[in-house]
């Protein structure tokens, strides 16, 4: 069984362009975090997806981020316009049901804004 | 709120020397504990978690943690430490949240492994 995938797993743009991030959850797992961790800090909370409805939002930092999970599959997350603060590892990370205590992470995706 | 500490953010060990990483946690309840691996290159990988029971748990890689609610820590532990354990070390609690589970990690621990 496939794990959760993540692409890219670099991105280095210039401050004020737009990037994507892509993650592809298990097969099957209806719960879809994303989650991020500026460097030398913690592993923070973004937000939430059950299938396509976001559950929970409350970690992303403003509106210049917006998460989609198209058709409750995968899921992006798009910053735009990028800032330096932006700059980081984006982990994504995916549970089967609402009781689902144990997250599967993906390799994480390395977000450089210069 | 939950909150999840470890102290010690860059931890140094000889191969074959036995290891502790420390986590204390912040949660008014009994949480669901877990301690995860980073390796270069790689994603989170779960080392072993604590629902309830036996308090100490044992994990992957001939890794255990135990828990001690007295303490509020729940310090992961291996007797004899490998080359290829050298990776970075997260702690993390989950609490319920709206039906569904709401992780916090620490701000994790780097391990290097010398010869």
């Amino acid at each position: 069984e496939a794990g959760v995938t993540q692409f890219p797993s670099h991105s280095v743009i210039e401050k004020g362009q737009t990037v994507t991030l892509r993650c592809d959850p298990i097969s099957g797992h209806d719960n879809l975090y994303w989650y991020r961790r500026v460097m030398g800090k913690e592993i923070k909370f973004l937000l939430h997806f059950v299938k396509e409805s976001k559950q929970d939002e409350s970690g992303m930092p403003n509106n210049r981020f917006l998460a989609e999970r198209t058709g409750g599959t995968y899921s992006t997350l798009k910053v735009q316009p990028a800032e330096l603060e932006d700059s980081g590892v984006y982990f994504c990370a995916s549970s089967q049901g609402a009781r689902s205590v144990v997250q599967y992470f993906g390799p994480g995706t390395r977000l450089t804004v210069t | 709120a939950q909150s999840v500490t470890q102290p010690d953010i860059h931890i140094t060990v000889s191969e074959g020397a036995s290891l502790e990483l420390r986590c204390n946690y912040s949660y008014g309840a009994t949480p669901y504990l877990f301690w995860y691996v980073q390796s270069p290159g790689q994603g989170l990988q779960l080392l072993l978690k604590y629902f309830s029971g036996d308090t100490l748990v044992q994990g992957i890689k001939g890794f255990e943690a135990e828990f001690k609610r007295s303490q509020s820590s729940f310090n992961l532990r291996k007797p004899s430490v490998h080359w290829s354990d050298a990776a970075e070390y997260f702690c993390a609690v989950a609490r319920n949240s709206g039906g569904y589970q709401k992780v916090t990690f620490g701000t994790g621990t780097k391990l290097q492994v010398i010869p």
